[in-house]
């Protein structure tokens, strides 16, 4: 059965934090998507990866295929990122069938 | 580009009354996607759609559920009888084959009573 894990489930920091947050699933993937769920409800797509690392301002997205695991990390981190980040997986070979974690629910306090 | 473009925002109905929900992708994206999120299950695929054809509607509840894309710029999704159970918030998402990015619609919510 293809699952995807993601923890923390929830997640309190104080502004300036380091923060991360993982994903691990179970079998192999042909790529790894981060979205973000606003307050509000809005999903955006943070990062796609297969391989490797990625960097976009203060978020950083990491993956390791032999491991199956994932990890975002937020510098520095703001109020402006308290949002549910969400992990999903293709299993499809890369046509974005995409399986989703549980998503980390992150509040960042002043 | 606008985005993508999903309507009504939100929608109640009474159980029993027939629902559609629709979608505009991205021009030029060739991938559309229809999502259902509740609080029990998270996000779910429902169907998707690649040039215009259904891919796979594997998760797809039951018959009651139905998706079109007669165009490249329109797709609905279709609820016909509405249950109780049926009340989350849909998503639609597109993305073309090349880029492999998924943007997303700001969602439909719907509650049936």
């Amino acid at each position: 059965k293809n699952e995807v894990e993601q923890s923390p489930q929830n997640l309190t920091a104080q502004e300036g934090e380091f923060i991360t947050i993982n994903c691990s699933y179970s079998v192999g993937i042909s790529a790894l998507h981060w979205l973000q769920q606003h307050p509000g409800g809005g999903i955006v797509s943070l990062f796609m990866l297969s391989s490797g690392k990625k960097k976009h301002g203060r978020l950083i997205a990491t993956i390791n295929i032999q491991e199956k695991h994932s990890s975002l990390h937020i510098t520095a981190s703001h109020p402006r990122d308290s949002a549910v980040y969400i992990c999903a997986v293709d299993f499809s070979g890369g046509y974005n069938k995409l399986i989703f974690g549980a998503g980390t629910r992150l509040a960042v306090h002043p | 580009d606008a985005g993508v473009i999903q309507s009504p925002r939100h929608e109640v109905t009474e159980m029993g009354q027939e629902v559609t929900l629709r979608c505009k992708p991205i021009s030029g994206h060739d991938y559309l996607f229809w999502y259902r999120q509740t609080m029990m299950r998270g996000l779910e695929l429902l169907i998707y759609f690649n040039n215009n054809v259904p891919i796979d509607d594997s998760g797809m509840p039951e018959d009651r559920f139905s998706a079109k894309m007669p165009n490249a710029s329109f797709s609905t999704l279709k609820i016909q009888p509405s249950e109780p159970r049926d009340s989350a918030v849909y998503f639609c998402a597109s993305s073309s084959r090349t880029g492999r990015v998924l943007t997303f619609g700001a969602g439909s919510r719907l509650t049936v009573l």
